[in-house]
């Protein structure tokens, strides 16, 4: 059974340009959560979507950023127009269901901003 | 918001010493997790707990669910080296979303 896999696992972009990161969450596992994480600091959560809807997004900034997991293919977290300051560590984890069940966290995509 | 004061912030020992780290919240979470994360990758479940006083294993690890729901400890038997790496306490509601401590360095000196 194949892990949490995200795409790229790093990535660069000059200000101004737009960065697609990508996430296939385990297999049967319907709930995915974007995570971010600065250097040195714990992982702070962004959104929670469930196939086709997004459930909790009161982690994501207000502009530039957007998430979507459409009915087929992978979680896409998009953001516009890159700044710096976006340079970090993306995180994708899922579950089976909501409630408590565990997240399984990817290996992260590392974007760096120039 | 929601915070996690994970402690301490990091920690140098010498192989084959005992660790214990901590976790405290003023919110009530169902769900405690204990991840390690490696330099470069993604966190890594190590323990979950489910239940109000809980006390798990997992091999040389061993974590408890506090009674009132609102801390966790986690305590690393007879470390070695391979133990190095950065491990996160987590809160989860019934929300969906994990709330994350800033980590414990752990340092393991052969």
């Amino acid at each position: 059974n194949a892990g949490v896999m995200q795409n790229p696992r790093h990535l660069v972009r000059r200000r101004g340009q737009e960065a697609r990161l990508r996430c296939s969450p385990m297999k049967g596992h319907s709930h995915v959560y974007w995570y971010r994480q600065l250097p040195e600091e714990g992982l702070k959560f962004m959104v929670y979507l469930q196939k086709e809807n997004i459930i909790d997004e009161s982690g994501m900034p207000k502009e530039r950023f957007s998430a979507e997991f459409p009915k087929e293919g992978p979680s896409i977290l998009r953001i516009q127009q890159v700044v710096r300051g976006d340079s970090a560590a993306y995180f994708c984890a899922s579950s089976l269901t909501r409630d408590t069940d565990t997240q399984y966290f990817g290996p992260g995509t590392r974007l760096t901003v120039l | 918001g929601q915070q996690l004061n994970q402690s301490p912030q990091s920690m140098f020992i010498q192989e084959g010493e005992d660790v214990s780290m901590n976790c405290t919240s003023s919110s009530i979470f169902n769900t405690w997790l204990w991840y390690k994360q490696d330099p470069g990758e993604g966190p890594v479940l190590l323990i979950a707990l489910y239940k109000a006083g809980e006390l798990t294993s997992n091999g040389r690890l061993t974590a408890q669910f506090g009674i009132t729901r609102k801390d966790s400890f986690l305590n690393i038997s007879a470390s070695i080296p391979s133990d190095v790496g950065i491990y996160f306490c987590a809160g989860q509601t019934n929300a969906g979303k994990s709330t994350f401590g800033d980590g414990t360095t752990l340092t393991v000196k052969p």
